[in-house]
């Protein structure tokens, strides 16, 4: 069964610190793993996704995230913190080949501090 | 290309009642998955739809089914509404360019968020 697990449901950071979310997964296969961020009364837009090409993986609004498979982690990054960032992300797995069901993390929710 | 569209997108039922939910996928996709997020469980599967049919099911009660047409658009049912089953539903599609099976990006719609008094 596949299973995420995100550390921290709430995270602060300053504008222009780094931004670190923690994201591990559980899976019996190697999985596919997205990073997904929520602004309010919106959907979720992905922001960066690995489906066992090159560990690091680059998105949008200068995210990032690497895959380490003897950490079974993927955690997000991103260098310098905006106000903009300020949203809930979620981590989500997804099993290659059994179609789109995904598991979701419970969400961590950036706060930016100016 | 137009994003996914979810109508409506405030609906307030009453418990015992039942509501349909209706989405419509970005054009040329073939699957469309459904979730329910509350702040206590998270986000949750509930079914995906690939060329009408149903391909998976989360774990939710039959009071929770869905559908899907031959123009991709799905809609999705709640019977007996319970004040449980206040949430934000969510819709994604996904265009499947390596066939049935395998698992591509979902593309979500901003959900209808369903309060049940």
């Amino acid at each position: 069964a596949q299973s995420v697990t995100q550390l921290g449901s709430h995270v602060s950071v300053s504008e222009g610190a780094l931004v670190l979310l923690r994201c591990n997964y559980s899976s019996s296969v190697p999985p596919y793993l997205f990073w997904y961020v929520q602004y309010p009364n919106q959907g979720l837009q992905l922001l960066l996704k690995y489906t066992s090409a090159a560990t690091l993986v680059k998105g949008i609004n200068g995210f990032e995230a690497e895959f380490k498979k003897s950490e079974t982690s993927f955690h997000l990054t991103k260098p310098s913190a905006h106000m903009s960032d300020a949203a809930e992300y979620f981590c989500a797995v997804s099993r290659p080949g059994t179609g789109n069901q995904f598991y979701f993390g419970t969400g961590t929710s950036l706060t930016v501090i100016p | 290309k137009a994003g996914v569209t979810q109508t409506p997108r405030y609906l307030i039922k009453t418990r015992g009642q039942q509501v349909t939910l209706s989405c419509s996928p970005i054009s040329g996709h073939r699957s469309v998955s459904w979730y329910q997020q509350t702040p206590g469980q998270g986000l949750q599967f509930l079914f995906e739809y690939f060329s009408e049919t149903q391909r998976n099911k989360g774990n939710f009660p039959g009071r929770f089914s869905g559908r899907q047409f031959s123009n991709s658009r799905s809609e999705m049912n709640v019977s007996t509404l319970e004040l449980g089953d206040s949430a934000l539903y969510l819709c994604a599609s996904s265009s499947y360019p390596q066939g049935a099976g395998s698992t591509d990006t979902q593309y979500f719609g901003p959900g209808t968020r369903l309060t049940v008094l």
